[in-house]
């Protein structure tokens, strides 16, 4: 079992709400992603980061924000969520040895906007 | 656009016998592959990573292969258990190797 974690597991929040999810892991690694996944579908990276002060978009284009100031930590920030962004919210991270280390991915966050 | 596609109909098959699971890619030329098992409602979790420069690998019932000039990755599941229904991703190294692009994935069922 990897030591990344994701709260809540579960969200259900009315439109126009500011929301934040969740991200911490335990393993010291610099590498820390974002995707998103809507069921029966492919992940999509929506954001990354290659170590604290250092985030990028990903490859979906998203209304969602990210910060990255301490290693461990890297939350994902709705200003406004819209029924648009329900979805299921998976963190990753992976160290910055060998390239081709493994992700290791956190439980997720199913998030629900009415 | 780089694309990976592995087969949306699900795979139902029965215990004991070997499952075998196909992931496609196109234009471009991965440096690795990867396979990844998803659970409904968790994260993936890591099973195998296959290099460009090789044409198997093999972990317990596990074995995947890699032909680079079909484009090409097979995953096998051999005497496979009903503990191993799940989805199947296949991920392919992108942006110099540091983010992947992931498969929709294939789900397994094994009926007994």
């Amino acid at each position: 079992e990897a030591d990344i974690y994701q709260t809540p597991r579960y969200l259900v929040i009315g439109t126009g709400k500011k929301i934040t999810l969740e991200c911490s892991q335990t393993m010291g690694h610099d590498k820390m992603y974002w995707y998103q996944q809507d069921p029966g579908m492919e992940l999509h990276l929506i954001h990354y980061s290659y170590g604290v002060n250092s985030t990028e978009k990903g490859d979906l284009s998203s209304e969602s924000t990210v910060s990255r100031i301490r290693t461990e930590h890297f939350p994902l920030t709705l200003e406004s969520a819209r029924p648009s962004h329900t979805s299921q919210y998976l963190c990753a991270s992976r160290t910055s040895g060998r390239r081709e280390d493994t992700q290791y991915f956190g439980p997720g966050t199913r998030l629900t906007v009415l | 656009s780089q694309k990976i596609e592995q087969n949306s109909e699900a795979l139902n098959i029965q215990e004991g016998k070997t499952a075998t699971l196909t992931c496609n890619y196109t234009n471009y030329s991965p440096a690795y592959l990867q396979w990844y098992r998803q659970d409904p409602g968790r994260g993936p979790v890591f099973l195998l990573l296959i290099r460009e420069n090789e044409k198997e690998k093999r972990k317990e019932r596990l074995k995947v292969t890699f032909d680079t000039t079909l484009k090409q990755s097979l995953f096998h599941i051999t005497a496979s258990q009903p503990a191993d229904s799940a989805t199947y991703l296949c991920a392919a190294s992108t942006g110099g190797g540091n983010k992947l692009t992931f498969g929709t994935g294939t789900q397994l069922k094994v009926e007994l």
